[in-house]
């Protein structure tokens, strides 16, 4: 069983699209995250949740919204999609907050 | 920018040799971890350091965090092909609002 999973793998859009990427841990984790990885694979955490709760809000665009319908799920909901919006999006979860993160196997959105 | 940054930013190697990268923040961190990218893939955690001035072992992997707790270094000894990814140290600020990865040494093992 996968213990972090995200759906889609792929994403290729069109500016000014509207889109979603899901996410779903297996692991019991009470704490999940999303990062993006851009092309010069450098690494920022966007958001952070922990049960539910927002805890980590950096400073991102405010189109990307964070959805956590209970603590198993955290999707990630991006309006008005931005050339500059491309690269690969993980999501992570952990047992405590900021400890030992287990990584999903990435989202990569293409915006043409 | 940056506020971890790792150095070298590349290195390879011929397999057999040993492989260091360096791990540097502007900011005292209350852990640092490691995680190991497969080209292609995504980061795996390795190791959690806490206390100021610990060394961990993993094998071939030796893991030190500063006395300051702003830098750390791992160490592999013996590179083999399968160690080829690009290691990230990361690591939260002392009051948890901020977490941080590095920038990435990139590892080629050359057989």
């Amino acid at each position: 069983d996968t213990a972090v999973s995200q759906t889609p793998k792929y994403l290729v859009t069109q500016m000014g699209n509207d889109k979603s990427i899901k996410c779903e841990q297996n692991l019991g984790h009470d704490t999940m995250y999303w990062y993006k990885q851009d092309s010069k694979k450098f690494l920022k955490i966007m958001f952070s949740y922990n049960n539910k709760e927002l805890i980590i809000n950096e400073t991102v665009p405010n189109r990307f919204s964070p959805k956590s319908p209970d603590k198993a799920h955290l999707n990630l909901h991006i309006n008005s999609l931005e050339l500059g919006d491309s690269a690969v999006y993980f999501c992570a979860s952990s047992q405590q907050l900021l400890n030992e993160q287990f990584f999903g196997p990435g989202t990569r959105l293409t915006v043409l | 920018g940056q506020q971890v940054m790792q150095i070298p930013q590349y290195q390879h190697v011929q397999e057999g040799e040993d492989f260091t990268t360096y791990c540097n923040s502007s900011t005292t961190l209350s852990n640092i971890q490691w995680y190991k990218q497969r080209p292609g893939g995504h980061p795996v955690f390795l190791i959690q350091l806490v206390k100021s001035g610990e060394v961990k072992k993993q094998k071939r992997l030796t893991f030190q965090f500063g006395e300051a707790k702003k830098n750390s270094s791992l160490h592999i000894t013996a590179t083999q092909t399968t160690d080829v990814g690009t290691y990230f140290c990361a690591g939260p600020t002392y009051n948890f609002n901020k977490f941080y990865f590095g920038s990435g040494t990139k590892l080629n093992v050359k057989p």
